[in-house]
C-alpha cells in the first residue's frame, strides 16, 4: 500500500534555528496536510494546502510558519526561527479529496533546545 | 468551536473481554467523524470514516456507531495486538472552523492484557 513518507524522523534544533520538514506525499493525493502532537496532547491541525497555495490554516501556524511544494513532489513545512515550543512529532498527511480518509506519514520527532 | 471529548483516558482490558470507548463530539455541522489508530512513536492510521448518524461500520474485532451527539467504537474479544490509542476525529461542514481540517480527540489508550 502507498505510503506518505516523512524525512528525517528525528530532528534536534537550536532555539532560534531554521528547520525544514519534508514530506513525500502518495501520488495521487491533491490536498495536503500538517499537523502536529505535542507528547501527551491532542493531534492538532496546522495547515491545508491544495492547487499549489494554502487553504486553510490554525492559529498556531504563525508566519513563523510557512509551506511549499516546490516541484510537485515533495511537500515541505519550513518553521523560520524555532522556539521551545515548537518541540513535537509533525505529521504530514494527504488525500485524494476532502471527503476521502487521511494518510498520514510515521512523523518527524522535533526536538529544540 | 468545534469539541471532540473521548472517554475513557485510558482502558486496560484482558484479552477478550470486550468494551467500547467513547467520542462525544460538538461540531458546526459534521461532514465525517474519523477513527484512527495511533501506535507509539507512529502517525496515525485509519480505521473508519462515518457521516451520518445511524451509520455503522465494522472491521475484524471493532465496529464504529455513530448518533447525532457521539461515536462509539466497539471492541469484541480484543487481543494483545489491539493495544494501542484510538483517536476520534471530525470534519466540520463549515468553513472557518476548521472545515478542512480534523478536530482530533485526546485519544484512549488501550491496553489488552494477555
Amino acid at each position: 500500500e502507498p505510503e506518505v513518507t516523512q524525512t528525517p524522523s528525528h530532528q534536534v534544533t537550536q532555539m532560534g534555528q531554521e528547520v525544514i520538514l519534508r514530506c513525500v506525499p502518495i501520488s495521487n493525493h491533491l490536498y495536503f496536510y500538517w499537523y502536529r502532537q505535542i507528547l501527551g496532547q491532542k493531534v492538532e491541525f496546522l495547515v491545508s494546502f491544495y492547487n499549489n497555495e494554502i487553504s486553510e490554516k490554525s492559529e498556531i501556524f504563525d508566519d513563523q510558519f510557512s509551506v511549499e511544494r516546490p516541484d510537485g513532489s515533495n511537500f515541505t513545512l519550513k518553521i523560520r526561527s524555532t522556539k521551545l515550543e515548537d518541540s513535537a512529532m509533525y505529521f504530514c498527511a494527504g488525500r485524494i479529496s476532502t471527503n476521502e480518509k487521511l494518510f498520514f506519514g510515521s512523523g518527524t520527532q522535533l526536538s529544540v533546545l | 468551536e468545534d469539541q471532540v471529548t473521548q472517554s475513557p483516558e485510558a482502558l486496560r482490558l484482558q484479552e477478550g473481554e470486550s468494551s467500547s470507548l467513547n467520542c462525544s463530539y460538538t461540531v458546526s455541522g459534521l461532514r465525517g467523524l474519523f477513527w484512527y489508530r495511533q501506535d507509539p512513536g507512529k502517525g496515525p492510521e485509519f480505521l473508519f470514516t462515518l457521516y451520518s448518524a445511524g451509520e455503522e461500520k465494522e472491521k475484524e474485532r471493532l465496529k464504529a456507531t455513530l448518533t447525532k451527539k457521539e461515536s462509539f467504537l466497539h471492541i469484541t474479544a480484543p487481543k494483545p495486538e489491539d493495544s494501542a490509542t484510538y483517536l476520534c476525529a471530525v470534519q466540520a461542514a463549515y468553513s472557518g472552523g476548521g472545515a478542512d481540517g480534523l478536530t482530533f480527540g485526546k485519544g484512549t489508550h488501550l491496553i489488552i492484557q494477555p
